[in-house]
């Protein structure tokens, strides 16, 4: 089976650096992906590690170290806009394809 | 906005009923993902359809089934509804040649209330 741990919380403030960190356990693994989602809202791609090292994309880097299995999203210069919950999802394999199974999420809360 | 379309946005029923959800994916998509959220919960995967063929399953239950028809749309059908059924049901679709990354374009979903 899968499984994915990550924070249920974090807080932090406007203009801060925030970790999320992620570890999975999963039978076959392809790659570690973000999502973030703004109050009951459609989930949204952020970015997608396949191999260690660290991604960036604007203010956010995403980081996977499959010896680990571990990652983390990193988010830089935290706006009140970042708020959100963030979910770590692992693409898992399935058959000939591979099901992508979320973690239970992060909440991000960004003060003034 | 993904491209993907839920309907319905909103649905009340009450326990024991059936319901379908209905999904569009993006234009080209041949992959759709559809997902339940309970409150405050992560999101569960429940089944996924390529090219109109069950392609995975999740902790999908038997009162639940889904299809994907010819023109890709998408109908997740749920039955004998239960309290607990009460979530949001997000359809996602992804792209060929996008089977080994983890970006799925999501719907907005649809938001079932069982009374």
């Amino acid at each position: 089976g899968q499984s994915l741990e990550q924070p249920s919380e974090v807080t932090a403030v406007e203009g801060a650096i925030v970790q999320i960190n992620c570890t999975y356990q999963t039978s076959g693994f392809y790659g570690l992906s973000w999502y973030q989602q703004h109050d009951g809202g459609a989930p949204t791609f952020l970015s997608y590690n396949a191999l260690d090292g660290l991604e960036e994309t604007g203010r956010f880097s995403s980081f996977l170290s499959r010896s680990d299995s571990y990652g983390y999203l990193l988010l830089q210069e935290l706006q009140m806009k970042d708020s959100a919950s963030y979910f770590c999802a692992v693409r898992a394999l399935s058959g000939n394809t591979g099901k992508l199974i979320f973690g239970q999420g992060t909440t991000l809360q960004v003060k003034p | 906005d993904s491209g993907v379309t839920q309907t319905p946005k909103h649905l009340i029923t009450a326990t024991g009923q059936r319901v379908t959800l209905r999904c569009s994916p993006r234009s080209g998509d041949l992959s759709v993902y559809w997902y339940q959220q309970s409150l405050d919960q992560g999101l569960q995967f429940l089944i996924q359809y390529y090219n109109g063929e069950e392609r995975a399953k999740g902790n999908i239950l038997e009162r639940f089934s889904a299809q994907q028809f010819p023109d890709l749309h998408s109908e997740l059908n749920l039955s004998s509804l239960e309290l607990g059924d009460s979530a949001l049901y997000f359809c996602a679709s992804s792209p060929q040649g996008a089977e080994t990354t983890g970006e799925l374009f999501f719907g907005e979903g649809s938001r079932l209330t069982v009374l």
